[in-house]
């Protein structure tokens, strides 16, 4: 079974609207993290934002905001007031077992979304 | 913040030869490193976990002949692909994160590999 699914392949965005991008996860454990990484077409990875299993209010980092419903096990990305640079693909990401070894901090990715901001 | 460089950006080399990436972390020390690879339109796949000092730990799938991973210190790792062949055309991609604290992963900016 998939560890990250995203469901939405691609979504259409009018500029200065708010649109939400899905993630779904399956974990067994109590301690994970969940990450949001915006990547342009140059490929680089961009953090965008992070949410704790045991955070009890939902993440917020400017325009980006993490909707977590734990469970419902979903955390899905609000970006408000789109911008035509948001258009990018936009990944999902989990880390299971939040302890101090390195090897804890391994991701595991959905498949993405390509979000396209229409001017 | 924290900087994960990532060299070369791309590179195109001939089937049969060696290609060396370099992944540094240059503001913190990165005990652990990790190497994805990711085919076009497609998500990230975790390669291996590159430990300082020690071997690095392979994927299921991924041939450690194949791509040799070296971590002599704590601010580099590298990763050679070797005897390339056009399948391992791909986007490589670093990624380290701040110890020993919960932090987000932070990656290099890539590398683009063709094989010809």
């Amino acid at each position: 079974a998939q560890k990250i699914t995203q469901t939405q392949p691609g979504m259409f965005v009018q500029e200065k609207e708010a649109v939400t991008l899905d993630c779904t996860y399956d974990t067994s454990d109590q301690s994970y993290g969940l990450f949001w990484y915006k990547q342009p077409s140059s490929g680089e990875m961009i953090f965008l934002i992070y949410q704790g299993s045991y955070d009890e209010q939902n993440a917020t980092e400017g325009r980006y905001s993490l909707n977590f419903q734990k469970a419902r096990k979903s955390a899905n990305l609000v970006i408000s007031a789109s911008q035509l640079g948001d258009s990018a693909m936009y990944f999902c990401a989990m880390r299971e077992g939040l302890g101090s070894g390195g090897s804890n901090y391994k991701l595991t990715f959905g498949k993405g979304t390509l979000l396209t901001v229409n001017p | 913040g924290a900087v994960v460089s990532q060299h070369p950006s791309w590179v195109i080399c001939k089937s049969g030869t060696s290609v060396k990436i370099e992944c540094r972390s240059l503001d913190f020390q990165a005990t652990t490193m990790f190497w994805y690879r990711q085919f076009p339109k497609q998500s990230l796949m975790l390669m291996a976990t590159s430990n300082e000092g020690s071997k690095a730990t392979y994927e299921q799938g991924v041939e450690k002949d194949k791509f040799l991973i070296n971590h002599a210190s704590l601010t580099l790792s590298t990763l050679t692909v070797t005897s390339a062949h056009p399948e391992d055309s791909s986007f490589y991609i670093c990624s380290a994160a701040l110890q020993p604290t919960v932090s987000p992963l932070h990656f290099g900016n890539g590398t683009r590999l063709t094989v010809t």
